[in-house]
């Protein structure tokens, strides 16, 4: 069974700019869940959509949004980059992100903005 | 709001030396707590669940036990390989889901030949 995957790997963008970062599920799970990493902060949660809907939200600024299709891949995007938005993006899934599941993480995209 | 952290931040053993990594959290009411392996520039892979109603798991060569009652979890490595080398990171949620982790800080594991 394939797992997790992130496109793009990497990506380079000036500030002011927006990007769109892709997931993909294992097959099967309908639980998205997405993450960013910084050196200085770690891993931070920043959303989780199941069945199309967000579920849960952690504590970013409006600029950081995400959206589920019907096939659960998700997408998340962040509008007017600033340069402290640089980090390892990092999404992971699961059947429906019961309290007895193991969350499986994609390899992530690195995100650089200049 | 719940903090994870982890001692040491980092630590170099020789090879086939058994070791532990700690972790320690402020909410004694997380529910579940995770250990996960990460290589660099990688994503994680996750090594041991920990439910809230149990005390220890096992998978091979680790071992992960969550004591709430003090707000601590380690995770156990028997006789390192240089293979075991990575960033270790604990994280516990709480509630009846597992999609929401709040993660430590990792600990940087370099195992030497």
């Amino acid at each position: 069974k394939a797992g997790v995957t992130q496109t793009p790997r990497y990506l380079i963008k000036t500030r002011g700019q927006q990007v769109t970062l892709s997931c993909s599920p294992i097959s099967g799970h309908r639980s998205v869940s997405w993450y960013q990493q910084t050196p200085g902060q770690g891993l931070q949660f920043l959303f989780e959509y199941f069945s199309e809907t967000q579920r849960n939200k952690g504590n970013f600024p409006g600029r950081f949004s995400g959206r589920q299709f019907s096939n659960s891949r998700s997408e998340m995007n962040v509008s007017t980059l600033e340069l402290g938005d640089s980090a390892l993006y990092l999404c992971a899934s699961s059947l429906i992100g019961g309290m007895t599941e193991t969350q499986y993480f994609g390899p992530g995209t690195r995100l650089l903005v200049l | 709001k719940q903090e994870v952290t982890q001692i040491p931040a980092a630590l170099s053993v020789p090879e086939g030396e058994n070791l532990v990594l700690n972790c320690s959290f402020t909410d004694s009411a997380i529910y579940n707590l995770q250990w996960f392996r990460q290589d660099p520039g990688k994503g994680l892979t996750s090594l041991l669940l920990i439910q809230s109603s149990q005390r220890e798991q096992t998978s091979g060569r680790l071992n992960a036990s969550l004591d709430k009652s003090s707000g601590r979890s380690t995770l156990y490595i028997a006789a390192s390989q240089p293979g075991d080398s990575a960033t270790y990171l604990c994280a516990g949620t709480k509630g009846g889901s597992n999609y929401k982790l709040t993660f430590g800080k990792g600990t940087l594991l370099t195992v030497n030949p």
